[in-house]
């Protein structure tokens, strides 16, 4: 299985500022996913992120808050722009490794 | 389209009992089913798959999972549970397509595991 960090593991960031997250796999991967776990929630996928193409958005889900960047096939990143209290979530991305998705530790973001 | 319904959202047994966490999906093609396990403050760690091969699946720490297309369910057991079980576990399908496409995924069972 590939082993996937995110950066940074938390943070608590102030209304209407932007906070990118980092995902680094320590293979080369092919198809790279952002997800989002309310508090409480289940996950849902904001975003599907191919090397070389632009990111596709779930219903949703805006590339002008959301905007990701996927410059290699071992790194991206997702931004949460002009945040505000109900983007406070844990963030994870996950990799299609064979049949499977895994999932990196998660960004637990607080938005006050 | 596909979906996911878990029954309970809380299931409490105590070490050693039986754990049992129910799970049915809907799909329109043959499904890959996934359950995964979180525990606190940690992100989701595969437990084991269904992808169409043996449909009784052996996954880590004692976990299995039966697939069964006529009740188009897929409950995850364990035969005696550990206070090291306690987390929640989430349930999710895919269509074919495995890995490649969106993971949709139940609203997760959190599991307390009394002494």
């Amino acid at each position: 299985s590939a082993v996937i960090s995110q950066k940074p593991s938390r943070d608590i960031c102030q209304r209407g500022t932007s906070l990118t997250i980092q995902c680094q796999v320590d293979s080369q991967v092919t198809m790279m996913f952002w997800y989002r776990q309310q508090p409480g929630q289940s996950l849902t996928l904001i975003a599907t992120a191919n090397q070389g193409s632009e990111a596709t958005y779930e219903s949703g889900f805006v590339i002008d808050k959301f905007p990701i960047s996927r410059p290699n096939l071992t790194f991206s990143t997702l931004t949460v722009s002009n945040m505000s209290p109900e983007d406070s979530s844990i963030y994870l991305c996950s990799v299609a490794w064979g049949e499977t998705q895994y999932f990196g530790p998660g960004t637990r973001l607080l938005v006050l | 389209a596909q979906s996911v319904t878990q029954l309970g959202s809380h299931v409490s047994v105590s070490e050693g009992a039986l754990v049992l966490l129910r799970c049915n999906y809907s799909s329109s093609v043959p499904p890959y089913l996934f359950w995964y396990v979180q525990y606190p403050n940690q992100g989701l760690q595969l437990l084991l798959k269904y992808t169409s091969a043996a449909t009784l699946v052996k996954g880590i720490n004692g976990f299995e999972a039966e697939f069964k297309k006529s009740e188009t369910s897929f409950h995850l057991t364990k035969p005696s549970a550990h206070m090291s079980d306690a987390a929640e576990y989430f349930c999710a399908v895919s269509g074919s397509g495995g890995s490649q496409g969106n993971l949709i995924f139940g609203k997760g069972t959190k599991l307390s595991v009394k002494p």
